[in-house]
């Protein structure tokens, strides 16, 4: 079975720039999640899909970050503008259901973006 | 509000016994996980308890007890490739739905 794809794997971009992720979530797998992970902590969830729709979003810095999964598969997560502190890599990972039944979650290999 | 605490970094003898402990504090608490990271690399699942008690899984085990708030997971027969950080996440029910909340993570390094 295909695991979860990202692209691209690394990126590096000057501050002000915008930047876009994709993700391809394992096929079937109902919910998508895209976590911000800075280098030393955990992962931090900025935005939760339940098919196309968003389940949590509570800490998506809404002024410049925005995701999107059309179709209720693939998914993108743009930054505009970056800052400083978004260094950081972007896991994107996805579960068979996120709310009644308890799954696992798959992570992509992730993007390592360095905004300088 | 949610808070997940684990010892930043350990240190272990190639085929010793470790225990990484995880205590957290949610207001809807629905299970937690256990993840294995190594350097560079994405998470991967290792364990899931959501009653209390021992789950066994080859030479990993996870304890869970929801009284006290309090999760470990133990490392048997340590081998170097077990060199990687331990994520503790908690799965927690708000209004919004299941959401998993993870902790910084324990860094275990295993020497020979």
């Amino acid at each position: 079975e295909a695991g979860v794809a990202q692209s691209p794997r690394y990126k590096i971009i000057e501050k002000r720039q915008s930047v876009a992720f994709w993700c391809n979530p394992i096929s079937g797998h109902a919910t998508l999640y895209w976590y911000q992970q800075i280098l030393g902590q955990g992962p931090k969830l900025l935005i939760q899909f339940q098919n196309n729709g968003v389940v949590d979003d509570s800490q998506l810095p809404k002024d410049r970050f925005s995701a999107e999964r059309l179709k209720g598969v693939d998914s993108t997560l743009k930054i505009q503008p970056a800052k400083l502190e978004d260094s950081a890599v972007y896991l994107c990972a996805s579960s068979l259901d996120g709310r009644g039944a308890v799954y696992e979650q798959y992570f992509g290999p992730g993007t390592r973006l360095t905004v300088t | 509000g949610q808070n997940i605490d684990q010892p930043t970094e350990m240190t272990a003898t190639e085929g010793a016994i470790v225990q990484i402990n995880c205590t957290y504090q949610t207001s809807g608490f629905n299970g937690l996980f256990w993840y294995q990271q190594h350097a560079g690399e994405a998470p991967t699942f290792l364990s899931y308890n959501v009653l209390d008690g021992l789950e066994e899984k080859g030479r990993f085990s996870s304890f869970l007890s929801r009284s006290k708030g309090y999760s470990y997971l133990l490392l048997k027969e340590l081998q170097m490739k077990d060199s990687a950080s331990y994520l503790c996440a908690v799965r927690d029910l708000n209004t919004g739905g299941f959401k998993t909340i993870f902790g910084a993570g324990t860094r275990l390094f295993v020497k020979a």
